[in-house]
């Protein structure tokens, strides 16, 4: 079965230009989250989904960024403008359902470096 | 700030011994508590979870739970070159969000 899949892999840009990041979770999952990962701060949730409708959104920075699921096959992290401080690697993981027995599942994530 | 407390290491644990990680965790809320194991460079790959008091056992790993003690740990027998990596303990909400420790680098010497 395939797993998370996001892309891009990597991902280098200017300072103020918009970035989108693309996950597509695994095939019948209907939990999806956003994490970024620094050396400073760890793992951190950023968003996540049920059913494609964001439930909590207070792990978000920054009105900068934000974050969709038009689908239950698709999601969209995105930030604009970009700032260097945003430079971290981002994962999507999902879950079929959620609760103590419910381990998440993670994709390759996407390595971000904002010039 | 509810939290999850981990050593960060390195710990240097010698080919075939066991290495003992060691998680913390505030929230007396926490219902389950899961490990993770991540390569430099790649993503987190889910090792066990638990969330019953005692231990549990899968291969060559085991996870303690007590949650008097709101504490979790892992054990790794015969250690090998290719357990060397960082270590992620998480523990759940009530939610069922996920909290992660900052992760204990493991390094096993041949």
């Amino acid at each position: 079965d395939a797993g998370v899949i996001q892309s891009p892999r990597h991902e280098v840009t200017e300072m103020g230009q918009e970035v989108t990041l693309r996950c597509k979770p695994i095939s019948g999952h209907d939990y999806l989250f956003w994490y970024r990962q620094t050396m400073m701060r760890g793992l951190e949730l950023l968003i996540y989904f049920n059913n494609n409708v964001p439930i909590d959104d207070s792990g978000m920075p920054e009105d900068r960024f934000s974050a969709k699921m038009p689908n239950a096959s698709f999601s969209t992290l995105k930030i604009q403008p970009s700032e260097p401080r945003d430079s971290a690697v981002y994962f999507c993981a999902s879950s079929l359902g959620q609760g103590y027995n419910q381990p998440q599942h993670f994709g390759d994530g996407t390595r971000l470096s904002i010039l | 700030q509810k939290e999850v407390e981990q050593n960060s290491g390195p710990l240097s644990v010698p080919e075939g011994a066991i290495a003992s990680l060691n998680c913390t965790y505030s929230d007396r809320g926490s219902q389950s508590f899961f490990w993770y194991r991540q390569y430099s460079g790649k993503s987190p790959e889910l090792i066990m979870f638990i969330y019953s008091n005692g231990d549990k056992e899968d291969g060559r790993f085991t996870a303690q739970l007590n949650k008097a003690s709101q504490y979790v740990s892992l054990l790794i027998r015969d250690s090998q070159p290719s357990d060397s990596a960082t270590y992620l303990c998480a523990s759940t909400d009530s939610w069922g969000k996920l909290q992660f420790g900052a992760g204990t680098q493991v390094v096993v010497t041949p």
